[in-house]
């Protein structure tokens, strides 16, 4: 099975950085992916890592360390629009996903 | 541009009831899921199935049960409601790319009452 463990709740200011930390461990690894999802809606897709080292899209950049079984979200100069929870999410060898309980941001004026 | 339609989009339900939550894809992907979602505890794998024709238990599938009759359809049953299964119910499907991201549907909300 998987164990995957991030902070419940953050808050930052706007144009501030905000980096939320994943550790996880699991019976197979294929995979680490961080989602979105605002409040009512669907989860959306942010960023895949499969190998160690930083992945940068945009404003979001998504760090991998499969030896210490860790992940990282960054995120830059937030935005409003950021408020959400952010979903860190393990893919088994048979290709199934398992999801922490998700990380709630909070952006502040 | 649809991708996944849930059906209904909110229910409420009496505890012993028998209920079918809908799903449907247009994406032609071949695997497809179903998770629930409940505060604290995140979204947790209910049933899954790789291929048409084919199914599997998730983390949590005591209560549900699936079909998977063609590729577009992955109706998800509650035979006999209970209040536990009060939960946003969410289906996905899995791209066919390198990264094989999960598609997710706008999710049914469920209340066994």
């Amino acid at each position: 099975g998987q164990n995957i463990d991030q902070p419940t709740e953050m808050t930052a200011t706007e144009g501030a950085i905000v980096q939320i930390n994943c550790t996880y461990q699991t019976s197979g690894f294929n995979g680490l992916f961080w989602y979105q999802q605002h409040a009512g809606e669907a989860p959306t897709f942010l960023s895949y890592n499969v190998l160690d080292g930083l992945e940068e899209k945009g404003r979001f950049s998504s760090f991998l360390s499969r030896s210490k079984g860790y992940s990282y979200l960054l995120l830059k100069e937030l935005q409003m629009k950021d408020s959400a929870s952010y979903l860190c999410a393990v893919r088994d060898g048979d290709y199934k996903l398992s999801f922490g309980a998700g990380t709630t941001v909070t952006v502040r004026a | 541009i649809a991708g996944i339609t849930q059906a209904p989009t909110s229910q409420i339900l009496a505890a012993g009831r028998r209920m079918t939550l809908r799903c449907t894809q247009d994406m032609r992907h071949n695997a497809m899921y179903w998770y629930r979602q409940d505060l604290g505890l995140g979204l947790r794998l209910i049933h899954y199935s790789n291929t048409a024709g084919t199914t599997g238990k998730g983390e949590v599938p005591d209560g549900y049960s699936v079909s998977r009759a063609n590729k577009d359809d992955f109706p998800l049953t509650l035979a006999s409601a209970v209040p536990s299964q009060t939960s946003v119910y969410f289906c996905a499907s899995r791209g066919d790319l390198d990264t094989g991201e999960l598609f997710f549907g706008e999710g049914s909300r469920l209340t066994v009452l």
